[in-house]
């Protein structure tokens, strides 16, 4: 176990639904990320916080919406998504500020839009 | 900018033989660079990391990794396969062009290990 929680592990979506991916450090880290991994593509950085502030929103569809309450939780809400969005999605933690730490990943949630 | 090529997709290797995984960098700045695995259906985990010390990096599960900044390099060895070693790999460089902290990902190398 790497400190890195994800919950669910497995989750299967209507286009219509909204849902939630949670998750949690236990690392006493600051900086927290969301990725996309999809099959046959390079790992997709999606979103960054640090020290609970947005520093990162590399041109993510508005049907994604993160939310870090404190520097230990991170989710992603989702609502009317595509079956493109159909991936595992990774959350990882690192020490943050201005230092290049390697990050520590959770065991991902796997989505599927159907 | 940063960018990182890993330069096989897929290596297949007997167990009992060596491992090499090539990774090509390219860094206006001093680099940090990392090598991480993933097994099927989980997370990835750090196997281990270089940030301008030692040029021979030794990491978990007997892998190690040099840097060799004349050739933009930071292959990824293992004397020795193991069927479980069986995994994608991914090399990684700092991305200090971007935001700070941030990581840029190579495409992945499967690795296949035959018994």
């Amino acid at each position: 176990e790497t400190g890195v929680t994800q919950t669910p592990r497995h989750l299967v979506m209507g286009m219509t639904n909204k849902k939630s991916l949670k998750c949690e450090q236990h690392l006493g880290h600051n900086a927290m990320y969301w990725y996309k991994q999809s099959a046959k593509k390079p790992l997709e950085l999606m979103f960054v916080y640090n020290f609970k502030e947005q520093t990162e929103n590399n041109s993510v569809p508005s049907r994604f919406s993160p939310e870090c309450p404190n520097s230990s939780h991170l989710f992603l809400h989702l609502h009317t998504l595509q079956p493109e969005d159909s991936a595992l999605y990774l959350c990882a933690s690192s020490q943050g500020g201005q230092r290049v730490d390697e990050q520590y990943f959770g065991p991902g949630t796997r989505l599927t839009v159907t | 900018a940063q960018s990182v090529t890993q330069l096989d997709s897929h290596v297949s290797v007997s167990e009992g033989t060596p491992v090499l995984l090539r990774c090509n960098y390219s860094s206006s700045y001093s680099p940090s660079l990392f090598w991480y695995v993933q097994h099927p259906n989980k997370g990835l985990q750090l196997l281990l990391k270089y940030t301008s010390a030692a040029t021979l990096v030794k990491g978990i599960n007997g892998f190690e990794a040099e840097f060799k900044k004349s050739e933009t390099s930071f292959h990824l060895t293992k004397p020795s396969a193991h069927m479980s070693d069986a995994a994608e790999y991914f090399c990684v460089v700092s991305d200090y062009g971007g935001s700070q902290g941030n990581l840029i990902f190579g495409k992945g190398t499967k690795l296949s290990v035959k018994p």
